[in-house]
Order: structure tokens, then sequence, then C-alpha cells
């Protein structure tokens, strides 16, 4: 099976500006996460998708939304990006709700 | 507020030594653990998933569990300089809510 798919996989934004990162899961995992990786803060939950609805959020601002389609693939927004946005974002799938799958991610930089 | 925490290390280890990395949570009601390896620059990839109290072997890999210490363990046996990464522990309560929640990683280092 492939495995989970992340694009782009590098975006240089500026501040104020909006970005979709987009995630396609393992064949069969309807569970979509996301998370935002950081050397300070670590890896935090964004939120989860299930057949299209949002079932779990984090503790983001609403700047963070996502979306489901109904082939599982999932895409996330950022609106109004500000400097401290700059991470790598990671999409994870999972059959069990529980174990994750991860992608190779999206390394954000914003200047 | 749940929290798994971890060493920052780094651990460094012989080759050919067992590497144990620790992991605390603070979440009575968690009831599934994993541990995730993470290279320089690259995504978490699943190690191990446990559940019940005790030890779970998977080749040179053991997850220890004790729910009543609220502590989890991996053991790396004959560790290789392959086994070079950090390792993130994750827990997930019994709550419904199936939020993972992850420990900021234990930096392990493998020297021939």
């Amino acid at each position: 099976k492939a495995g989970v798919t992340q694009t782009p996989r590098y975006l240089i934004k500026t501040r104020g500006q909006q970005v979709t990162l987009s995630c396609s899961p393992i064949s069969g995992h309807r569970s979509v996460s996301w998370y935002q990786q950081t050397p300070g803060q670590g890896l935090q939950f964004l939120f989860e998708y299930f057949s299209e609805t949002q079932r779990n959020k984090g503790n983001f601002p609403g700047r963070f939304s996502g979306r489901q389609f109904s082939n599982s693939r999932s895409e996330m927004n950022v609106s109004t990006l500000e400097l401290g946005d700059s991470a790598l974002y990671l999409c994870a799938s999972s059959s069990d709700q529980e174990t994750q799958y991860f992608g190779p991610g999206t390394r954000l930089l914003v200047l | 507020q749940k929290e798994v925490e971890q060493n920052s290390g780094p651990l460094s280890v012989p080759e050919g030594a067992i590497a144990s990395l620790n992991c605390t949570y603070s979440d009575r009601g968690s009831q599934s653990f994993f541990w995730y390896r993470q290279y320089s620059g690259k995504s978490p990839e699943l190690i191990m998933s446990i559940y019940s109290n005790g030890d779970k072997e998977d080749g040179r890999f053991t997850a220890q569990l004790n729910k009543a210490s609220q502590y989890v363990s991996l053991l790396i046996r004959d560790s290789q300089p392959s086994d070079s990464a950090t390792y993130l522990c994750a827990s997930i309560s019994s709550g419904g809510s199936y939020i993972p929640t992850f420990g900021r990683g234990t930096s392990l280092i493998v020297h021939p």
C-alpha cells in the first residue's frame, strides 16, 4: 500500500498570506489528522477528520481550518499567516483512530 | 492538562548495548500508548503500540507499560548506529476524544 502523501513538501510565504496544504491518506483509511511540529512545542494536534466531518479539534486559533473530501483526502488552510506559524505540518491517517501513520510533512516558512 | 514527559537527552549508548527510553504520563485515563521514531528532517514512524501492563516484544524492541506508575518505556537491544533518532512517546485517553498527546521526544545517539 502506498503511504500517506502530502503536498507541497516545502513552502515559503510572507506574513498575512494564506496557505493550503494537501494530504492523501493510506488507501482505506478514513481518519485524517493534522499536526504542527516545532522545536519549541513539539508535536501538537490540530484536528481530525472522519467521513468529511471534523471529529476532534486541538487548541489552535480559528485561522487554522481544514476539510475532508469524499475520497478521504484532506486539506488544511492557515489564513493570515504569522511568523510563529513556521513549522513542519504533518498529516497522519488511521484505520482505528488511534494508530497514526504519518506523511512526510510540509515544511512551512513564514517570512 | 494531559502531559507526556520524556527526557530530551541526548541518550548516548555504544553500539550493541541496550538503550532504555522512558516516558511518564499524567492522565490516569490513558489507555493506549505508542512509540514513534523520528529521524532528523523526517516524519515520525510507528515502532510499537502497547495497551496492557507488562512487556511487549517486537524484534529488537520491547515496550513496557506500568499503569500504576504511569510509566512507559522502550528498550532497544543490540543498538545500531541506524537507531540514532528521536523517539516520541504518545498516549491516548479513554475519554472518547482519541486525541493523542505526544512527548517532546528523547534523542538517542548510538556510537560505533
